[in-house]
């Protein structure tokens, strides 16, 4: 099976703020990773597929990059709404999740 | 729109067995592969078994592996899940997601809002 591992589990970050999260698969998955938003008591919401690909109506700030086993997620200038729990996900054989990062308000 | 509404869900004793049904509108169900994730009181999302578009491939997590079954009818837009040996561990939130490929390598790319299931004695 394959693991993610996301870093790190917490971040603290104020508005206009780059953020950059990191996640790591166990072996490589080429640039099958996508990218999840969730909020407190919401279903996720997809934000980046294919590692890079941004979903329809996901604001330009959201970049992915990476392939085979180091992908990141880029938050180019932090906004009040991104406040939330983010998630990678591996769906090179089915599907596993990393273990989430929480975006904090500083 | 695309809707995934999921039932079955409720408060149930160890060892004891539950169904949860998905069904599914505002896409072609027989298009794609369909997923239950669930979710943990607080905690992470933990993806729990996964079905292909005709059925051919099933896949679950070991942590349900012999415990749960899941199966779907496309006549129906229905997805389901057998849940069998309940344990206190599998307390959590279960959530329908549909796949964005019809195979059992593709990214979720719409979820329902999920199905509360309690283990407790």
């Amino acid at each position: 099976d394959i693991q993610m591992t996301q870093s790190p589990s917490t971040l603290s970050a104020s508005v206009g703020d780059r953020v950059i999260i990191t996640c790591r698969a166990s072996q490589s998955i080429s640039t099958w990773l996508a990218w999840f938003q969730q909020k407190p008591g919401k279903a996720p919401n997809l934000l980046i597929y294919e590692a890079s690909t941004l979903q329809s109506g996901v604001p330009s700030r959201f970049s992915g990059s990476g392939s085979g086993a180091e992908f990141t997620l880029t938050i180019s200038s932090l906004q009040p709404d991104d406040f939330a729990t983010y998630y990678c996900q591996q769906y090179n054989s089915y599907v596993t999740f990393g273990g989430g990062t929480k975006v904090e308000i500083k | 729109e695309v809707q995934l509404v999921e039932s079955g869900g409720g408060l149930v004793q160890p060892g004891r067995s539950l169904r949860l049904s998905c069904v599914a509108s505002g896409f072609t169900f027989d298009d794609c592969a369909l997923h239950w994730v669930r979710q943990a009181p607080g905690k992470g999302l933990e993806w729990v078994s996964g079905i292909t578009w005709n059925s051919g491939n099933m896949g679950y997590a070991d942590s349900v592996k012999g415990r749960f079954t899941i199966s779907r009818d496309n006549a129906k837009n229905s997805l389901y899940l057998q849940m069998n040996s309940l344990r206190v561990e599998d307390t959590a939130l279960y959530y329908c997601v549909k796949g964005a490929d019809y195979g059992s390598s593709g990214y979720t790319d719409y979820w329902g809002q999920g199905t509360l299931v309690t283990v407790s004695s």
